[in-house]
């Protein structure tokens, strides 16, 4: 158990809706971080929070949006949702040790499974 | 932009035997390799890393070197067993960087028995 909680572990909806998928990070880590794996690809960054700040944004579309809340647990936003958005959504977190950059191992939840009909 | 190329993409190995993946980097700043396994229904987990001043790494049946000049860095398994048999993923960090995790397309390695 990595101590990233991710929810849902799968949903199903339909072409045109909005979902919202949520990260409880490890207890102390500031970092939040979103990827998307579709079938058979790569993990493709999406956007890093840090204490409640964007960070770092990757190949997001604009029909996503996420956000990081006081209590640091994050949510990435689907919306207008095509049958290309169906995908393992995951959720990693790590401690950061701010502008100094040091390198941290990222703890991965299991994911959230979209699929979009 | 960065970008991390990685082969194979996939690997079949009889067990016993030694598995290499390699990745290729992009960014000139990146300093950080981390190695990440994927077992099926799993988030990935990381398995080694290494630092821009170092040349090799190891740790048990598990190894990792980099060449910084050529960009490449490479992951060794050895003496593989039933149970390394999942994908693997190399990244490339830059504490300088506008990403913090870049993320090679994986390697499906299959070990058999």
């Amino acid at each position: 158990d990595s101590g990233v909680t991710q929810t849902p572990k799968h949903l199903i909806t339909a072409t045109g809706q909005r979902v919202t998928l949520r990260c409880s990070p490890r207890s102390g880590d500031l970092s939040v971080y979103w990827y998307q794996q579709s079938l058979d690809q790569g993990l493709q960054f999406l956007i890093q929070y840090y204490n409640g700040e964007e960070r770092a944004k990757g190949n997001i579309l604009e029909r996503f949006s996420a956000q990081q809340f006081p209590d640091l647990h994050s949510e990435l936003n689907l919306s207008s949702l095509e049958l290309g958005d169906s995908a393992l959504y995951f959720c990693a977190s790590s401690v950061e040790k701010g502008s100094s950059g040091a390198w941290e191992e990222l703890f991965f939840g299991e994911g959230s499974r979209l699929t979009v009909l | 932009g960065e970008n991390v190329e990685q082969h194979p993409s996939t690997l079949s190995v009889q067990e016993g035997d030694s598995a290499v993946i390699k990745c290729t980097y992009s960014d000139s700043a990146s300093n950080y390799f981390p190695w990440y396994k994927q077992e099926l229904g799993k988030g990935p987990q990381l398995i080694i890393d290494i630092r821009s001043n170092v040349g090799e790494k190891k740790d048990q049946r598990i190894a990792v070197t980099l060449n910084k000049t050529a960009k490449h860095f490479s992951l060794h398994i050895t003496e593989t067993q039933p149970e390394d048999s999942a994908v693997y993923f190399c990244a490339a960090s830059s504490t300088s960087g506008t990403y913090k995790y870049i993320f090679g397309t994986g390697t499906r390695l299959k070990v058999l028995a």
